[in-house]
């Protein structure tokens, strides 16, 4: 069975830039967690969606937003990008509350 | 606010030796636990899961849960260079609707040969 899958891998952006990232989860599965990682700070929750809807939210500002197809592929999005915004951005699948596993994640370079 | 916390380390041990790695958490009504580990520069990858208290053994690797004294510990026998990671150990929010995964900091452990 195939992982979740990232795409991009890496990114280089500007301030004031926005960008979209892009999760295929783990056939199956129909939830989709972000997460925002950088050194220091562990893993902070973005938010999760279960069969198009967001059902839980991290504390991050609007300008981080995502949403989920019917297919449970899912896409989040940042605007006016910050140099803060720089870090691993990971995506994890699971069956509805079950086990989370992990794609490879996004790296986000913000110059 | 609910937290979940790790001894940041490094836990240091030689080859061979027994790894023990620790997590409490202040959620009394949390009921599912997690180990995950995270090699530099990759994406955590799921040990273990622990639903139920007492012992639960996958290979080298045995999860223990307290749910009384609220802690969560993974061993690690005949540790192997190949351990050395960070060990994050999340446990799931039972609030109502809000189930999110909450997780530690991570203990990063060395395993020297």
């Amino acid at each position: 069975k195939a992982g979740v899958t990232q795409t991009p891998r890496y990114l280089i952006k500007t301030r004031g830039q926005q960008v979209t990232l892009s999760c295929s989860p783990i056939s199956g599965h129909r939830s989709v967690s972000w997460y925002q990682q950088t050194p220091g700070q562990g893993l902070q929750f973005l938010f999760e969606y279960f069969s198009e809807t967001q059902r839980n939210k991290g504390n991050f500002p609007g300008r981080f937003s995502g949403r989920q197809f019917s297919n449970s592929r899912s896409e989040m999005n940042v605007s006016t990008l910050e140099l803060g915004d720089s870090a691993l951005y990971l995506c994890a699948s699971s069956i509805h509350e079950g086990e989370q596993f992990f794609g490879p994640g996004t790296r986000l370079t913000v110059l | 606010q609910k937290e979940v916390e790790q001894n940041s380390g490094p836990l240091s041990v030689p080859e061979g030796a027994i790894a023990s790695l620790n997590c409490t958490y202040s959620d009394r009504g949390s009921q599912s636990f997690f180990w995950y580990r995270q090699y530099s520069g990759k994406s955590p990858e799921l040990i273990m899961s622990i639903y139920s208290n007492g012992d639960k053994e996958d290979g080298r690797f045995t999860a223990q849960l307290n749910k009384a004294s609220q802690y969560v510990s993974l061993l690690i026998r005949d540790s192997q260079p190949s351990d050395s990671a960070t060990y994050l150990c999340a446990v799931r929010d039972n609030a109502g609707n809000n189930r999110k995964l909450i997780w530690g900091l991570g203990t990063s452990l060395a395993v020297n040969p």
